[in-house]
């Protein structure tokens, strides 16, 4: 059975400072992708990164990396020049596509806190 | 604004009852998944389906169901509800297939039940 841990239940950073929020995976299938979801105080889940586990080189969207350590099974996003508007609850998550099934598994998630 | 729209954004609604919640996927997706959030399960998956069948069942409770439509619009139907019902319920799309693909999520339906 595939597992998400977020090991972070909550973070303080600066502003302007990077954060890296750890994600460690379990799963035994070859074929797997792994996502970075957003959740603001307003509820919302906004879709931030993937990485396929094929993937030669690690994911990057604007300011966010995911390091992707497959023999590590680990997969952490990393913010770059934090903003106030990055507090949130932040979920990883992996998929192993099974005959078409996709659901995500997520972990119990990370509240990232960005200080003045 | 993910393309994916949810009804309502929030119910209210008594023990025993019936509700049905309701989303509408991106345009040109073909698969919508249903998930249960609450504060001690945390983010559960329920049930997907692609284009009008279901694709695979979660940790979905019988007193749950759910279809989606040949528009490719999705309901979840939730009946004699309980008080532990209560929750923000997502809906979310993706193209489908058999790769791995991400998933946008609605705004969600955040359900009391008292």
């Amino acid at each position: 059975a595939q597992k998400i841990t977020q090991t972070q239940p909550g973070m303080f950073v600066q502003e302007k400072e990077a954060v890296t929020l750890d994600c460690t995976y379990d799963t035994s299938d070859p074929s797997y992708g792994l996502f970075w979801y957003k959740q603001p105080s307003s509820g919302e889940m906004i879709f931030l990164i993937y990485q396929g586990s094929y993937d030669q080189q690690n994911a990057t969207e604007g300011r966010y990396s995911l390091n992707f350590q497959k023999a590590r099974k680990s997969a952490n996003l990393v913010i770059s020049a934090s903003q106030l508007g990055d507090s949130a609850m932040y979920f990883c998550a992996t998929q192993n596509p099974i005959q078409g099934a996709q659901k995500l598994v997520f972990g119990q998630g990370t509240r990232l806190t960005i200080n003045p | 604004d993910s393309g994916v729209t949810q009804t309502p954004k929030h119910l209210i609604t008594a023990t025993g009852q019936r509700v049905t919640l309701r989303c509408s996927p991106r345009s040109g997706d073909l698969s919508v998944y249903w998930y249960q959030q609450s504060l001690d399960q945390g983010l559960q998956f329920l049930i997907q389906y692609y284009n009008g069948e279901e694709r695979a069942k979660g940790n979905i409770l019988e007193r749950f169901s759910a279809q989606q439509f040949p528009d490719l619009h999705s309901e979840l139907n939730l009946s004699s509800l309980e008080l532990g019902d209560s929750a923000l319920y997502f809906c979310a799309s993706s193209v489908g297939g058999a790769e791995t693909y991400e998933q946008y999520f609605g705004p969600g339906t955040r359900l009391t039940v008292t």
